[in-house]
């Protein structure tokens, strides 16, 4: 298996820009999660699916952020306008099941100048 | 609400020496798992091991050891005979039967000196 597959790695954007992370999850993985990380504020997870729907988007930032998971092989990451604030690591992560181990993507690097 | 604290920012350790990395969760669901992660320089999050709330054994893969005290609510990281390459910041995570959802700690950062 792959392991789950982020793209683009690096994406560097002008504020204001739509960006769009894409996220495969490992075959047979039910729950799936999307997590920012940063200097200042570790990793945090801002939402998660299980069997595709969304459980929790409470740590979703702010209304310029969504996420969608059209079917069990696909996620995306959405954020519209971009803002400079919004520069981390984005990390996607895929489990089995809600209490077993999650494997992560390699992760894209965002920068907004 | 869950919680993990992470005490140590930095640590170092010689050589085949052996380190302890500390982590204290608190949740009040009695059904939970907590995870360690490694993350090397490149960026990569590499998942090491696991133990569930109800295991009876402590959680060992290879050099990897997990020391769980459910009393003290403590879970900390065992390396045996670190190497060089273990040289990363080590995240403690939880998720909880309520919760549901993997909760990290601020990491700890490991160097291997020669």
């Amino acid at each position: 298996d792959a392991g789950v597959i982020q793209s683009p790695r690096h994406e560097v954007t002008e504020m204001g820009q739509e960006v769009t992370l894409r996220c495969k999850p490992i075959s047979g993985h039910n729950s799936l999660f999307w997590y920012r990380q940063t200097m200042m504020r570790g990793l945090e997870l801002l939402i998660y699916f299980n069997n595709n729907v969304p459980i929790d988007d409470s740590g979703m930032p702010e209304d310029r952020f969504s996420a969608k998971m059209p079917n069990a092989s696909f996620s995306t990451l959405k954020i519209q306008p971009s803002e400079p604030r919004d520069s981390a690591v984005y990390f996607c992560a895929s489990s089995l099941a809600m209490t077993s181990e999650a494997f992560f993507g390699q992760g894209t690097r965002l920068t907004v100048v | 609400a869950q919680k993990i604290t992470q005490t140590q920012p930095g640590m170092f350790v010689q050589e085949k020496e052996a380190v302890t990395l500390d982590c204290t969760y608190d949740t009040s669901d009695p059904s939970y798992g907590l995870f360690w992660y490694k993350q090397p320089s490149s960026g990569e999050m590499i998942f090491l091991i696991y133990q569930g709330s109800y295991d009876q054994q402590n959680a060992t893969e290879g050099r990897y050891s997990l020391n769980f005290q459910k009393a003290r609510k403590s879970a900390n990281l065992v390396i045996s005979a670190s190497q060089l390459g273990d040289s990363a910041m080590y995240f403690c995570a939880m998720i909880s039967g309520s919760a549901r959802q993997l909760t990290f700690g601020s990491g700890t950062q490991l160097t291997v000196l020669p």
